[in-house]
């Protein structure tokens, strides 16, 4: 079984709508990470978390918020999506004192 | 404002061939320079990894150079395999907090 989990893996909403990313992983890693990758810009930090009640924004926060329910799960929340959040959004988790992430298989996301 | 620049965007070369990937940065409280693997349909995965007390670090096939005045690193990619085809993100953090990613550089190996 995969170590860090996204669902749903592809998602197509219209502008307007709430929609949730949820992120699970079995490493036992308590930091968290949401970025979005776009073409020709690279991965971009959303929002991080070092533990459960610690929350950080990241690069670009605005039009997101995020939730660590427990170690094992933080999502991501856009909660009125527009066109521009159209992208392919990716789940990481590092171990406290270790520095590799290891990402999740990402979430495709298109909003029309 | 990109913290790391990376390039090229792209990069095609001959089985064989040894692709180089550079990325400069401008923060010089970045202690940690990893690279990244891509493959379609996939996460990235850490290829390998430098911290600026080193100028050179090989894995395998894989080499990243680090030249501290200058504030680059570049990755080498020895007698490189279609194998090897995918995109490379060079990335640099401080103190393991913040992580932040090149562009990326979508490598074909043409066999």
């Amino acid at each position: 079984d995969a170590d860090v989990t996204q669902t749903p893996r592809n998602r197509i909403t219209k502008t307007g709508k709430r929609i949730m990313l949820e992120c699970s992983q079995t490493k036992g890693h308590d930091r968290m990470y949401w970025y979005r990758q776009d073409p020709g810009l690279g991965l971009r930090l959303i929002y991080y978390s070092f533990d459960v009640k610690d929350i950080n924004k990241g690069e670009i926060s605005d039009g997101y918020s995020v939730s660590r329910q427990a170690q094992a799960k933080f999502s991501l929340s856009l909660e009125s999506a527009i066109p521009n959040q159209t992208a392919l959004y990716f789940c990481a988790t590092r171990a406290g004192l270790g520095n590799e992430q290891f990402f999740g298989p990402g979430t495709r996301l298109t909003v029309l | 404002q990109q913290q790391v620049k990376q390039s090229p965007q792209s990069l095609i070369v001959q089985k064989g061939g040894i692709p180089i990937i550079n990325c400069a940065y401008e923060n010089t409280a970045f202690d940690y320079f990893p690279w990244y693997q891509q493959f379609p349909g996939k996460g990235p995965a850490l290829l390998i990894a430098i911290r600026p007390d080193v100028s050179e670090k090989k894995e395998g096939r894989f080499t990243i150079s680090f030249n501290k005045s200058a504030k680059q690193f570049s990755l080498h990619i020895m007698d490189s395999q279609p194998g090897d085809s995918a995109t490379y993100f060079c990335a640099a953090s401080m103190m393991g907090n913040q992580f932040y990613f090149g562009t990326g550089t979508s490598l074909t190996v043409i066999p």
